[in-house]
């Protein structure tokens, strides 16, 4: 079965550092996608990234890259230049591509950028 | 704009009063999918659309149904709601199984 383990409740970083995430991963297929959202206050969830088993290169959207580790299983997510607006609940989430469709999620890191 | 959209976003109702969340996407997605999120145990899944007419349980289906007549709309009814049922609710479409999912604002609800 698919699971997903996020190790860090909270964490606090300084405005303008940069902050990882960490994200690991257990699933027995080959084929899966693996999925950042940032959840914040206002309680929506929005995507910021996306990962496939099979790329080779480590998937970037502007502040945010993931560190895609296959062999250890591992898909931590790097904020760069970090911002008072990236407080928020972010989860790691994966899926596999047959049966239920469904994201598995992680139970989430709190971050905190301080001014 | 592209969307999923949940109604309503609160709500407050009693035991054994039935009730149902609408969700509607405008992305013509095939698939689509109901969460609900509760602290302590994050997001777990309710129920399922792979398409059209096809529906399955998730993780945790008991108490719920849904129903997918047309490609656009997956509302979610609970029949006889209780107080175990209050949570934040998510619906979610996605256009493949590897694309990301686009999440409605949620639906907060409670039941007395």
């Amino acid at each position: 079965a698919q699971k997903i383990t996020q190790t860090q409740p909270g964490m606090f970083v300084q405005e303008k550092e940069a902050v990882t995430l960490d994200c690991t991963y257990d699933t027995s297929d080959q084929s899966y996608g693996l999925f950042w959202y940032k959840q914040p206050s206002s309680g929506e969830m929005i995507f910021l990234i996306y990962q496939g088993s099979y790329d080779e290169q480590n998937a970037t959207e502007g502040r945010y890259s993931l560190n895609f580790q296959k062999a250890r299983k591992s898909a931590n997510l790097v904020i760069s230049a970090s911002q008072l607006g990236d407080s928020a609940m972010y989860f790691c989430a994966m899926r596999e591509i047959q049966g239920a469709q469904k994201l598995v999620f992680g139970q989430g890191t709190r971050l905190t950028i301080n001014p | 704009e592209a969307q999923v959209t949940q109604n309503p976003r609160y709500l407050i109702t009693v035991t054994g009063k039935k009730l149902t969340v609408t969700c509607s996407q405008n992305m013509n997605h095939e698939y689509m999918s109901w969460y609900r999120q509760d602290p302590g145990l994050g997001l777990r899944q309710i129920y399922y659309s792979m398409n059209v007419e096809v529906t399955d349980k998730g993780d945790v289906p008991e108490g719920y149904k849904v129903s997918r007549k047309e490609k656009r709309n997956f509302p979610l009814i609970l029949e006889s709601p209780s107080p175990n049922q209050t949570s934040l609710y998510f619906c979610a479409s996605s256009l493949s199984s590897l694309s990301e999912a686009f999440f409605g604002q949620g639906t907060r609800l409670t039941v007395v």
